[in-house]
Formats: structure tokens, C-alpha cells, sequence
């Protein structure tokens, strides 16, 4: 099993502020994923991030991925309310549908 | 697109009772994933199909579970008996292979 650690687990901003979540693991993936995932809901996918340094932006939200594949951050840029939910990220493996979550972490934006 | 539909929502328990858990992938899907997620475990890859078959069912737990996708349109997960530590919210995901799962709604189990 290769295991994938974020920190913080848990994290409560109030609106405006900005975040960083942190995944990071021992082991080189091929590709990294960050889901978020609402109340009720399954994880929804955000981005797959494939290159060593690779930048994503998805509108307030910033996707990096480390240099030697081993670790990712999300950067969120003066967070909403709904930003609220729980981010998972998801390394992908050797092989095909090899892919381990991270602990995640349960994100709550306070208007 | 329905999405993946799982059934029921909820399913409440007695321990040492079966359980049977559904899913219907997305149509076009080939690979079909089942999931538990708990707070103390976090998301847990249980067996996982392609093209109807079972390729990897490491992380099915015991022999108290056990899965089948009898077609491309169906799956399920049976737990027999149930114990309370199966109390979990259990997902269901399809995919194209090597393309990014789709999650369903889950099904939360409670086992008391």
C-alpha cells in the first residue's frame, strides 16, 4: 500500500482567507488527483496533475505537483462557503487502476 | 448522463444479517470499482472489475464479502453475515480504463 498523508486534517477559515492543503507520501506516483467530496455526496473529480512541478489553476484553486512526483499541494485563494467539503487527493500507480487516496482533509469556510 | 446510481441510500441493520449492496455503472464504462470509506480508514479500494471481471479483490476484508458484475450494467456487494464494524459508507465507481472514476452517491451502512 502506498500511503498518502494530508495535512491539516482539518481546517476552519473564515471567508476571504486563503489555504493550503498539503499531500505528501514516500512513494513516486505517475499522476496525482484531487477530489472534493460534499455531505452525501461521492468525491467529484478536480484535476489529475501528470508532470514533476506541473502548475493547474482551476479558477481560485491552484494545483502543484512536487518535482519528483512524490508529493502535491492545493492552494485555495480567499476561500467561499462553497469551498466547504472534505479534498482527497489520489496517486495513481504502477499499473492500470492503481490508485490510493490520501486521508484527506475536511475543509469548513465560515461566511 | 444519470451518473452512477447505487441503491439503497441508507440500509440499517442487524448484525449477522445479509446485506446487499447495487450498483449501476455509467453506460460505456468498462471498469467498475467498489469503495468504503470510514473516518478512521478513509477511502478503501474493497475489489474492482473490468469487463465484467474481477481483476484485484485484495482489499475485500474478509470472506464475508464477496462481489459480483453479473453484466456490464450491474454490480453488487454482499456482506454475509454483517458485524457492526461494517458500519461505513460504501461507494461505488465506474470508469473508461485509465480515465477518472465516477463516483456514485454511496450507500451508508449501519450494522447494529
Amino acid at each position: 500500500t502506498q500511503l498518502l498523508e494530508q495535512s491539516p486534517q482539518f481546517l476552519s477559515i473564515q471567508e476571504g482567507e486563503n489555504l493550503t492543503v498539503y499531500c505528501n507520501s514516500s512513494s513516486v506516483f505517475s499522476s496525482l488527483q484531487w477530489y472534493r467530496q460534499e455531505p452525501g455526496e461521492g468525491p467529484v473529480l478536480l484535476v489529475t496533475v501528470v508532470t514533476g512541478g506541473e502548475v493547474k489553476k482551476l479558477k481560485r484553486l491552484t494545483f502543484q505537483f512536487g518535482d519528483a512526483r512524490k508529493d502535491s499541494s492545493l492552494h485555495i485563494t480567499a476561500a467561499q462557503p462553497g469551498d466547504t467539503g472534505l479534498y482527497l487527493c489520489a496517486g495513481e500507480g504502477a499499473g492500470a487502476n492503481n490508485l490510493f487516496f490520501g486521508t484527506g482533509t475536511r475543509l469548513t469556510v465560515i461566511p | 448522463d444519470a451518473g452512477v446510481i447505487q441503491s439503497p441510500r441508507h440500509e440499517v441493520t442487524e448484525m449477522g444479517q445479509e446485506v446487499t449492496l447495487r450498483c449501476k455503472p455509467i453506460s460505456g464504462h468498462n471498469s467498475l470499482f467498489w469503495y468504503r470509506q470510514t473516518m478512521m480508514r478513509g477511502l478503501e479500494l474493497l475489489i474492482y472489475f473490468n469487463n465484467n471481471v474481477p481483476i484485484d479483490d485484495s482489499g475485500m476484508p474478509e470472506d464475508r464479502f464477496s462481489a459480483k458484475m453479473p453484466n456490464a450494467s450491474f454490480s453488487t456487494l454482499k456482506i454475509q453475515p454483517s458485524e457492526p464494524r461494517d458500519s461505513a459508507v460504501y461507494f461505488c465507481a465506474s470508469s473508461l480504463t485509465n480515465s477518472p472514476l465516477h463516483f456514485g452517491n454511496g450507500t451508508r451502512l449501519t450494522v447494529t
